[in-house]
């Protein structure tokens, strides 16, 4: 069956310091890959976008990276900051479903 | 803002009540969304629409009824529902373009429901 695996429920570092967030998937050809950011009592907020002829992408402070033999993607974000500290969800879109599948998410929080 | 609105933002009703939740988009998207967010579990899809026309249903009870009168506006009506329906429902949309993927999601604040 499909399967879309977060890290972790949560993920504690100090501010400064890169967060790795990690997202695994099975049984699945996605198109693309996409990033959300989840704030408390708040909707997803849409981050980055990853296709599948792509290894990496960049935006500021954020960095993700493809892998569609490990069946992997990895999010990034260098020099964290208390205010980076939110849920983080990665979604697949399977062409042939025509639609996003999301994860559980992982929590970072970013202690100052 | 994310030009997503989504109207009441919190909702309690009985299991016998009928209510609807609303959603605006200011965006110009040719497609909405519905989504179903529980504690500790992943986004569930529940609802598309592409122009106006519904194009996923995917397995959601008949107490859930959603409604799409123009690309804009999006209702979800509810009535008998169960305490295990109690989540938090989010709208979205996106720009479907086609024989180009790119459902970048625009997500509203959700509205937080109770049912008793």
């Amino acid at each position: 069956s499909q399967k879309i695996e977060q890290n972790s429920e949560a993920l504690n570092i100090q501010e400064g310091k890169t967060a790795t967030l990690t997202c695994n998937y099975t049984n699945y050809s996605p198109a693309y890959l996409q990033w959300y950011r989840q704030d408390p009592g708040r909707g997803p907020v849409f981050l980055l976008l990853i296709r599948e002829n792509e290894k990496e992408k960049r935006k500021e402070r954020l960095k993700v990276t493809f892998d569609t033999t490990l069946k992997q993607s990895l999010f990034h974000i260098t020099a964290s900051q208390p205010a980076d500290s939110a849920t983080y969800l990665c979604a697949l879109y399977n062409t042939n479903a025509g639609k996003s599948t999301f994860g559980d998410g992982t929590t970072l929080t970013v202690k100052p | 803002e994310t030009g997503v609105t989504q109207t009441p933002r919190h909702l309690v009703m009985g299991m016998t009540n009928k209510k609807s939740l609303k959603c605006e988009q200011h965006l110009g998207h040719n497609a909405m969304y519905w989504y179903k967010q529980s504690a500790k579990k992943p986004l569930e899809l529940m609802f598309v629409y592409n122009f106006k026309e519904q194009t996923e249903n995917n397995s959601v009870p008949s107490r859930f009824s959603p409604e799409c009168p123009n690309s804009s506006h999006l209702f979800l009506h509810l009535h008998t529902l169960q305490p295990e329906d109690s989540a938090l429902y989010l709208c979205a949309s996106s720009q479907q373009s086609s024989g180009v993927a790119n459902e970048k999601l625009f997500f509203g604040s959700g509205t937080q429901l109770s049912v008793l």
